[in-house]
């Protein structure tokens, strides 16, 4: 079956640090590949995605690349806000599957000022 | 308002009550999805409505839980006989496109239910 796993947080960041957050997954096929991030007290909403090898989804500063090779998907931004204090979620839909997105365990990210 | 509307937001109950929640989708959108928020667990898929098809239900963990929607609009996820183990924020997203593998969900706020 589809899996989704990142790295454990919560990840606690000075602002304007280096920001990576580690998501590796299994599916069957060429699955789609999203970071969705939840804001405090609010619902989750899409930051980017990727459909295929070795693009690079982008948004407000964060990027990823879906590398099939290693099957990672790992979320970079050059230098992080305390407005980027929320959790991370990356997730997965599986190419000819039921189209139901499989969702890692969330990474709450920290940025202090 | 323009996004996913859930009901209520937070609720509380006794062990072996019954609860509903209520999710309002974008209108328009053909995909209504059901999940769960458990502390430290991630999102667990419970249940998956398509137009008129006939729902996804492979995620409900058990016969306590049910969920339909309305005129393929309104959902509505029951839960019977509470436990406290269903204690949980209840998320609910809906699709515009559905059927690919590159949909974007709009999620709701989520109800928040505690059984004690």
């Amino acid at each position: 079956g589809n899996s989704v796993t990142q790295m454990e947080g919560p990840v606690t960041l000075s602002e304007e640090a280096f920001l990576t957050i580690n998501c590796t997954y299994t599916a069957t096929g060429y699955p789609s590949l999203f970071w969705y991030v939840q804001y405090p007290g609010e619902g989750l909403q899409l930051l980017l995605k990727a459909t295929k090898a070795d693009d690079k989804g982008s948004n407000k500063g964060f990027e990823a690349t879906y590398r099939k090779e290693t099957t990672s998907f790992h979320l970079e931004k050059g230098s992080v806000q305390v407005s980027d204090s929320a959790v991370y979620f990356c997730a997965l839909i599986s190419s000819g599957g039921s189209y139901i997105p499989t969702f890692g365990r969330g990474t709450s990210l920290i940025v202090h000022p | 308002g323009a996004g996913v509307s859930q009901s209520p937001s937070n609720k509380v109950t006794e062990k072996g009550k019954d609860v509903e929640l209520r999710c309002d989708p974008i209108s328009g959108h053909t995909a209504l999805y059901w999940y769960r928020q458990s502390l430290g667990q991630g999102l667990e898929f419970l249940i998956y409505f398509q137009g008129n098809s006939a729902p996804d239900k492979s995620g409900l963990p058990s016969d306590r839980f049910s969920a339909e929607r309305t005129g393929g609009s309104v959902s509505t996820l029951t839960i019977q006989r509470t436990q406290q183990e269903d204690s949980a924020v209840y998320l609910c997203a809906s699709s515009l496109v559905s059927g690919t593998d590159t949909g974007e969900l709009f999620f709701g706020e989520g109800s928040r239910l505690t059984v004690l």
